[in-house]
């Protein structure tokens, strides 16, 4: 059953450092989602990926955070000098791409700032 | 801005009796809504979706139920078990396929 994966699944960093999170669509996706969650809250958009292409990024800050989803491999979620705030589960999605179709989330990369 | 809300942040349910939980929604462009359930340490899973088109939609032990004049969602779980515990987020499309999440509403079921 392969659903969406993401890898690591916990990712300690000290500030400074980068992080890289890493997600595989489920077979069949080409679309790509991050959304961001903080302890007890839901989850806030982040960026929105096709292949090659980024649809969206209206959620994610401006500097230090980028996405990407190339032709081969899984999509990325790059943050560049982490501070203690980035700390956080982030969760990737997908979906085949049509808009009353729901997307199918992967089990999170919870980033930890020491 | 425009937000997906949730009455209740938590609730409390008897094995076996039905559990009902609400979602306010102040977009009415959205035409897609979903809810999750979300358990510790994992994603929110896909539990039953409803467009726009429709006031009620049923799944297994599921119903969902929405009523667009005044912007509410609801999530019916009959006969509730312990597995159903869990926080469950309503989550509705506001277009460019950019989901906006509530807050949860943690569900506890009691034996």
């Amino acid at each position: 059953n392969a659903g969406v994966m993401q890898n690591p699944r916990h990712l300690v960093r000290r500030r400074g450092q980068e992080a890289r999170l890493r997600c595989s669509p489920m077979k069949g996706h080409s679309h790509v989602y991050w959304y961001r969650q903080l302890p007890e809250e839901g989850l806030k958009f982040m960026v929105y990926l096709q292949k090659e292409n980024i649809i969206d990024e209206s959620g994610m800050p401006k500097e230090r955070f980028s996405a990407e989803f190339p032709k081969e491999g899984p999509s990325i979620l790059r943050i560049q000098q982490v501070v203690r705030g980035d700390s956080a589960a982030y969760f990737c999605a997908s979906s085949p791409g049509q808009s009353d179709q729901p997307q199918h989330f992967g089990d999170g990369t919870r980033l930890s700032i020491l | 801005g425009e937000s997906v809300g949730l009455h209740l942040p938590t609730l409390s349910v008897q094995e076996g009796d039905n559990s009902i939980i609400n979602c306010a929604y102040s977009n009415s462009a959205s035409d897609y809504f979903i809810w999750y359930k979300q358990e510790s340490g994992k994603g929110p899973q896909f539990i039953i979706d409803i467009r726009s088109n429709m006031d009620k939609r049923q799944g297994q032990r599921v119903t969902v139920l929405l009523n667009k004049t005044v912007k509410h969602l609801s999530l019916q779980i009959a006969a509730t078990q312990p597995g159903d515990s869990a926080v469950y987020f309503c989550a509705e499309n506001q277009g460019a396929q950019k989901l906006v999440f509530g807050q949860g509403t943690r569900l506890t079921i009691n034996p």
